[in-house]
């Protein structure tokens, strides 16, 4: 089983909240990774990071940050939560050289009032 | 640009029966090819992938999937459909670059039911 771990699993806030979705993995993985996943659309990658103090936006605009000051930990902020950020979001972690073999956490799902 | 095209959101099969899920994709370069599996509540889990070694690749569960350059084609089987197999099924396409990663882009998945 894969050990990477996402909290909380489900988040309700209100808007203007400023939210944090953890994401920590014991694999020793240098790259880990966020996801944005709705109903029936494609996982779409929003930051990614190749290791430590090294953080990227990725294909899908988004106005959440990243920070990556530990190997195992990959935390998403967003300062002031809106309706539109309500999704669920995907923790992923890999090593270099295993291209694609990610391993990913079981999510959070935020909502937001 | 790369790209993956799942056919059909939704499929259903009887248990017992043949599985295929469909999946073309698009690459300009020689593309590394994944299967996921997401069951309910959960993260995706890597069932299998195509790195340019054998054309046909087999993965975890029982399923396998054949590569087809002519075809532009991944498409997923497994001969006999099981109640656990009720899932969601992403398939997803890399660039295959010498010595570096890439990122990997994933289709939009095919929700398998399975009929008793």
């Amino acid at each position: 089983e894969a050990d990477i771990y996402q909290t909380p699993r489900y988040l309700v806030i209100g808007t203007g909240k400023k939210i944090t979705l953890e994401c920590s993995q014991t694999m020793g993985h240098d790259k880990m990774y966020w996801y944005q996943q709705d109903p029936g659309m494609e996982l779409h990658l929003i930051h990614y990071s190749y290791g430590v103090n090294s953080t990227e936006k990725g294909d899908l605009s988004s106005e959440s940050t990243v920070s990556r000051i530990r190997t195992e930990h990959f935390p998403l902020t967003l300062e002031s939560a809106r309706p539109s950020h309500t999704s669920q979001y995907l923790c992923a972690s890999s090593m270099s050289g295993k291209t694609g073999e990610l391993f990913f956490g079981e999510g959070s799902r935020l909502t937001v009032l | 640009a790369q790209s993956v095209t799942q056919l059909g959101s939704h499929v259903s099969v009887s248990e017992g029966a043949l599985v295929l899920l469909r999946c073309n994709y698009s690459s300009s370069v020689p593309p590394y090819l994944f299967w996921y599996v997401q069951y309910p509540n959960q993260g995706l889990q890597l069932l299998l992938k195509y790195t340019s070694a054998a054309t046909l690749v087999k993965g975890i569960n029982g399923f396998e999937a054949e590569f087809k350059k002519s075809e532009t084609s991944f498409h997923l089987t497994k001969p006999s459909a099981h109640m656990s197999d009720a899932a969601e099924y992403f398939c997803a396409v890399s660039r295959a670059v010498m010595n570096r990663d890439d990122k990997i882009i994933f289709g939009k998945g095919t929700r398998l039911h399975i009929l008793p």
